[in-house]
């Protein structure tokens, strides 16, 4: 059974914190992805990876960072956590190419900043 | 660029009842157009796809056929049951990003009733 991970389902943190969200997948994608969740905005993307080390921005990449230092994982980074970070987020993975491709994604990760 | 516009929910039916939750889509070109689900306390899972125009996809009694002329991706289904009570985003991936990302909706909520 395919299977993406993320390290927390929950997770709180203070202001100004430097947040590590884990993701890992034993598919073997070549694509990674980060989205946030908020209600009435659907997902949005922050950050995609196409390869090791490879990164490019999504649609709101400011206030975070990524890292892709082995196939199977993908990290999200806040460098300053603030309030307006309070969300869920979710990671996916797809295979490279092809334009039927479905993206498979983790339970998500439910950041709440304080 | 591209973007995808959903019906705003929630949306309440009885058990039994037909559903239909509209989608459409501003495109260059012929995207893939996907459907995906997200039960409670889940990450999104991929309910059906179609990438061609009168192509219809088809899972679990689900169905949407893309509809160039008219820019749309309806989801339907003939009789709805509780277990089909979720988050319903319809989303697309286009040939200006290599058909590698995707842009969602919005989301739909689905009540279902006993």
């Amino acid at each position: 059974d395919v299977k993406v991970t993320q390290s927390s389902r929950y997770l709180v943190k203070r202001t100004g914190e430097k947040v590590f969200l884990e993701c890992v997948q034993d598919m073997d994608h070549e694509n990674m992805f980060w989205y946030r969740q908020d209600p009435g905005l659907g997902l949005r993307l922050i950050y995609f990876s196409y390869d090791v080390k490879m990164k490019e921005k999504g649609d709101i990449p400011e206030g975070y960072s990524v890292s892709r230092e082995k196939k199977e994982r993908f990290s999200l980074i806040l460098e300053s956590a603030s309030t307006n970070q309070t969300s869920m987020y979710l990671c996916a993975s797809s295979l490279f190419g092809g334009r039927s491709y479905e993206q498979y994604f983790g339970p998500g990760t439910r950041l709440t900043v304080t | 660029g591209n973007s995808v516009t959903q019906m705003e929910g929630p949306v309440t039916l009885s058990e039994e009842a037909f559903l239909t939750i509209n989608c459409t889509y501003t495109a260059t070109g012929y995207p893939s157009l996907f459907w995906y689900v997200q039960y409670p306390g889940e990450g999104l899972q991929l309910l059906l796809k179609a990438t061609k125009a009168d192509d219809k996809g088809s899972n679990k009694g689900f169905e949407a056929t893309y509809r160039k002329e008219t820019t749309s991706f309806h989801l339907e289904k003939g009789s709805v049951q509780v277990s089909d009570s979720a988050v319903y985003f319809c989303a697309l991936s286009g040939m200006n990003t290599g058909f590698q990302k995707l842009v969602f909706g919005t989301g739909t909520r689905l009540l279902v009733s006993p």
